[in-house]
Order: C-alpha cells, then structure tokens, then sequence
C-alpha cells in the first residue's frame, strides 16, 4: 500500500501567521510530487508540480520546498490571509509499483485563518 | 473557471437505476480522470484515459463504467449502486503525463439511497 501522509489533519492560525505543513510520501520510485489547494464549494486547483531533490517553488506568498532523497516535502505559507483557507492536497506519482502512472493523494491539511 | 465542467452538480439514484455522469474539457487535454472523495478519505483515482484510450482502473467496482468517446468528452456510467458509492465524483484533465498539473471539474454530489 503506498502511503502518502500529511500533517497535520487541520490548522487554525491568525491572521498574519506564517505556517507550514508536510507531506511524505515513498522515497524510491519518484517521478513527481504536486500540491493542490481545494477551497470549499471549488475545484481543487493546482500550486506547484516539483520534479527535482532541492527544488523550491513560489507563488505569491505560498513556497514549497521538496526532498526526494528523504520522501518529503512543505509547503509554506507567509502572513497568512483568510482567504488562504483551504485544504492542501499533495499527491504522489511514482515511477514504479501501484504508484505508477496516476496521483496518489494524501488526506489533505485542513487551514483555517481567523481573522 | 477551471475549463472543466461537470454535470449534473447533484444527484441522487435507487440502487437500481441506472445513470451518466458527464465531463467536458475546454483545455485541449490529452489525458482525463476519475476520482472518488468519499468522506474522510483521499482523493482516490478511479479511472484514467490517455489519449482516449484507457490505461488506468483502480480496481474499481464493475458498477462503474467509464467511456472516453473523445479527447474532450468523459462519462461515468452507474447502475446497480450501493449506498457506500455515494461520494464526491471529480473529473480532471491534463497533458498526459507525471509533469502537468491536473485541472479538476466542480464535481457531482451522488447520493445513492
């Protein structure tokens, strides 16, 4: 069973607060690890594909960073706003094994920003 | 918008009926998917088409029937549901491949009785 596993399951920051949250996933056999954000009563939409040990992503004031040697990977939120509520999705696609040719995704973080 | 619609938004069915799903992407994709979000579950990948032909069943249930008749059309086929396929169904598009982010559709609500 491949596992894909974030944390935590929710947050509740202030407004203001920068946060972060993990995902891990296997570290052999990897192709790509993506990140989505699903905000309630929307589609999930995407933030970042990340390919490469070391690869640093940025949208905005949202950055992820990726470790494939160590199966992980955090995304980063800075001074975090309302509407950065959401849930955060990170999937794994694996070159081999029941990971190969499709996303495994994990149960998401759930953010709450109080304002 | 996402380019990819999904109709109907809601549904509910008998165990014994028997209805579509429909998808429809705008973006020039080569690649489609279903997933499944059934309460606190993950996101599960169902069924995967590339370039219209399919390449990926998750082992999912014969009750579920999918059909790619073109690179922008997707339809999910059900009958004989059981109360536990009541989930969030979420169509998604791509360029075929592990690099390209996925573009989801709003999803349909089923309630299956």
């Amino acid at each position: 069973i491949l596992n894909v596993e974030q944390s935590p399951q929710s947050l509740h920051v202030q407004e203001g607060d920068s946060t972060n949250f993990t995902c891990s996933f296997p570290s052999s056999n990897f192709y790509a690890l993506h990140w989505y954000r699903w905000e309630t009563a929307k589609s999930p939409e995407a933030l970042f594909v990340m390919t490469l040990n070391g690869d640093e992503k940025k949208k905005g004031r949202i950055s992820a960073t990726l470790n494939t040697k160590e199966g992980y990977s955090y995304l980063y939120i800075k001074g975090s706003q309302p509407e950065d509520s959401a849930t955060y999705l990170c999937a794994f696609w694996g070159a081999g094994g029941t990971s190969y040719g499709k996303l495994t995704f994990g149960q998401g973080t759930i953010l709450t920003v109080h304002p | 918008e996402t380019g990819v619609t999904q109709t109907p938004r809601h549904l509910v069915m008998g165990m014994t009926n028997k209805k579509s799903l429909k998808c429809e992407q705008h973006l020039g994709h080569n690649a489609m998917y279903w997933y499944k979000q059934s309460a606190k579950k993950p996101l599960e990948l169902m069924f995967v088409y590339n370039f219209k032909e399919q390449t990926e069943n998750n082992s999912v249930p014969s009750r579920f029937s999918p059909e790619c008749p073109n690179s922008s059309h997707l339809f999910l086929h059900l009958h004989t549901l059981q109360p536990e396929d009541s989930a969030l169904y979420l169509c998604a598009s791509s360029q075929a491949g592990q690099y390209n982010e996925q573009f989801f559709g709003p999803g349909t609500r089923l309630t299956v009785l």
